[in-house]
């Protein structure tokens, strides 16, 4: 069975300061994807980044980064310099793989607010 | 641009009606496309897989009969809610299934369902 933890459900940060957003996952898989996405107030779904469980690379876009560690089943989530317009919710997701395609798995959700 | 459709994005009945929601891929042919449903403040929750030509597959505790799916060609499905009553009130998402070198998995941009 698959699982997604975010563990902190609320953060609330200052315009410019870093936030970083916890999840860890647990998977019998070997072959998996880890997600993550934003959920502005509207509900749509913004699509962040995907990794698979084969490339443990960093990855940094603009003011983002993410931070994966398999040995402690881990897939962190920064972003630098927030601004009042990072304020979502954000998920961590967690799927196998499938030829016909996958479904996700999604952790509970961490609602970030950036005050000015 | 969007590759999932959804329509409508709202829509509000009076309960003992059926609603029904139409997903669409835009571009590309989906032989399986996924069902969300996400309560306030909750998590998204797989409902179903639609699978092109064959009967959907349910998630445990929900009911087959009540949530009608039918992915009668490989770019539409749709989820029909029977005899919708005020607990079904939710928002209600699809997601693409196709897997291999695309990046990122698609979801429709949401149908939110008030049954009053």
């Amino acid at each position: 069975a698959q699982k997604v933890t975010q563990a902190q459900t609320e953060i609330s940060v200052v315009e410019k300061e870093d936030v970083t957003l916890d999840c860890v996952y647990e998977t019998r898989d070997t072959t998996y994807y880890l997600f993550w996405y934003k959920q502005p107030p509207s509900g749509e779904l913004v699509f962040l980044i995907r990794r698979n469980s084969f490339d443990e690379q960093n990855e940094i876009s603009g003011r983002y980064s993410w931070n994966f560690q398999k040995s402690t089943s881990s897939f962190n989530f920064t972003i630098t310099a927030s601004q009042v317009v990072d304020s979502a919710v954000y998920f961590c997701a967690l799927s196998g793989y499938s030829n016909s395609g996958y479904a996700l798995n999604f952790g509970k959700g961490t609602s970030l607010l950036v005050t000015p | 641009g969007a590759v999932v459709s959804q329509h409508p994005s709202w829509v509000i009945c009076k309960s003992g009606t059926s609603v029904k929601i139409e997903c669409r891929s835009l571009d590309f042919q989906a032989t399986t496309m996924f069902w969300y449903r996400q309560f306030p403040k909750q998590s998204l929750m797989l409902m179903a897989t639609s699978n092109e030509g064959s009967k959907a597959t349910y998630e445990q505790g929900v009911e087959k009969d009540k949530f009608l799916i039918n992915h009668a060609s490989l770019t539409l499905s749709t989820l029909t809610v029977t005899s919708a009553h005020p607990e079904d009130s939710s928002f209600y998402i699809c997601s693409d299934g196709v897997a291999g070198s695309r990046n990122e998995q698609f979801f429709g941009p949401g149908t939110r369902l008030t049954v009053l």
